[in-house]
């Protein structure tokens, strides 16, 4: 397996502008969450999905970030428009429920995002 | 409250000693799950082990081992013989259910570990 694949690994972009990040997860699992990870806040867990419905997203910071989850194989997080303060790693990751005691949650590598 | 309290931000260990990085949590739930995962400079999260709150025995994972304390709310992370490559930032984390009965995911600020030779 490919595990959690994320794209684009580096994003550098002028505030304003909108920016899609993509995530495709293992096959089979049943939750995917997107995280951010920064210096200052740590790991925020931003909104995760259960079989591709929305179950939680208190931690999505405001209107400008939202995000998709159209089929099992893919999920996209968008920030629009962006800003300088939304620089981040943004990770993926995804699980099955049933079995995370044995392989816990599986996290892309990645997308270092970064608004100029 | 803090939900995962990680009270050591940084931690040097000897190579080939023991280490123990701390975790505490706070939960109401009586069915949770705790994670411990790694994070080498090079940015990648691994997960390393589980314990469960029914579990009746600490959770190993050959040099890991979980030195859980369910009555005190701790969940440390146990390395023996510490190798270089151990040298990392660590993450506590932890599921519970909330009063509607959905998951809640933490995770901890991290302890970053440097491994001396």
């Amino acid at each position: 397996d490919a595990g959690v694949i994320q794209s684009p690994r580096h994003e550098v972009t002028e505030m304003g502008q909108e920016v899609t990040l993509r995530c495709k997860p293992i096959s089979g699992h049943d939750y995917l969450f997107w995280y951010r990870q920064t210096m200052m806040r740590g790991l925020e867990l931003l909104i995760y999905f259960n079989n591709n419905v929305p179950i939680d997203d208190s931690g999505m910071p405001e209107d400008r970030f939202s995000a998709k989850m159209p089929n099992a194989s893919f999920s996209t997080l968008k920030i629009q428009p962006s800003e300088p303060r939304d620089s981040a790693v943004y990770f993926c990751a995804s699980s099955f429920n049933a079995r995370d005691r044995l392989y816990g949650y599986t996290f892309g590598s990645g997308t270092r995002l970064t608004v100029v | 409250a803090q939900k995962i309290t990680q009270t050591q931000p940084g931690m040097f260990v000897q190579e080939k000693e023991a280490v123990t990085l701390d975790c505490t949590y706070d939960t109401s739930d009586p069915s949770y799950g705790l994670f411990w995962y790694k994070q080498p400079s090079s940015g990648e999260m691994i997960f390393l082990i589980y314990q469960g709150s029914y579990d009746q025995q600490n959770a190993t994972e050959g040099r890991y081992s979980l030195n859980f304390q369910k009555a005190r709310k701790s969940a440390n992370l146990v390395i023996s013989a510490s190798q270089l490559g151990d040298s990392a930032m660590y993450f506590c984390a932890m599921r519970e259910k909330n009063l509607y009965n959905f998951n809640k995911f933490y995770f901890g600020s991290g302890t970053k570990l440097n491994v001396k030779p």
